[in-house]
């Protein structure tokens, strides 16, 4: 079954940097492109970032483009979100989740990870 | 980028009873590719969101067929036709015709 475990989450500090990992398992991982979505506190769902099946298209929110980087390993079947210049607006659950339809579309979701920026 | 508007934002249901959400967006999500780009998605209490409905109406692995989705171009309905326990959480619609993905506000669902 599809599996995606997020870890990397923590309390970090306003202007710093984390990087965030999804570890995938029950599907060929090179096959799929993959989003982070991110939900802040008692808030809707909110798009971050979609990188391509083979890695050759990465797309990002305004929000975070020139400070957040998706990228993955194939070969550990693992997705990354590397988080620079932090701000408080970036505190949230960061979920990964797959591309599963044409277009973009997301089916499976990981439990996500807790992201709180705060001095 | 598209605006997605859900109404009620949200709702009280007694179990076995009907429930309906309609989603707007602010833009036709009809594709060249003749595809339509929504998608429903239902967080339950403290988990990730679970995909419900893609491409409108085709629902997803292991969804009861009491849900349905319906509609087109700018105008979007989820339908529980009979809601159980179970079915309480926030509801989410979701278009994926262009980038940035947006989803709507949510509507949350609880039993009376």
């Amino acid at each position: 079954q599809v599996q995606l475990v997020e870890s990397g989450g923590g309390v970090v500090q306003p202007g710093r940097s984390l990087r965030l990992s999804c570890a995938a398992s029950g599907f060929t991982f090179n096959k799929y492109g993959m989003h982070w979505v991110r939900q802040a506190p008692g808030k809707g769902l909110e798009w971050v970032a979609v990188i391509w099946y083979d890695g050759s298209n990465k797309y990002y929110a305004d929000s975070v483009k020139g400070r957040f980087t998706i990228s993955r390993d194939d070969s550990k079947n693992t997705l990354y979100l590397q988080m620079n210049s932090l701000r408080a607006e970036d505190t949230a659950v960061y979920y990964c989740a797959r591309v599963g339809y044409s277009n973009y579309g997301t089916d499976y979701w990981g439990q996500g990870t807790l992201v709180t920026v705060s001095s | 980028d598209i605006v997605m508007t859900q109404t009620p934002l949200s709702l009280s249901v007694t179990p076995g009873q009907p429930a309906s959400i309609s989603c707007k967006s602010s833009q036709s999500l009809l594709h060249s590719d003749g595809k339509t780009y929504l998608y429903w998605y239902l967080q339950k209490p403290g988990q990730p969101p679970q995909l419900l409905i893609y491409e409108v109406s085709n629902r997803f692995s292991g969804v009861p067929d009491r849900f349905s989705g319906s509609g087109s171009g700018t105008d979007f309905t989820l339908k529980i036709s009979r809601v159980e326990a179970e079915d309480v959480g926030v509801y989410y619609c979701m278009q994926s015709i262009q980038l940035p993905q947006t989803f709507g506000q949510g509507t949350k669902v609880d039993i009376k």
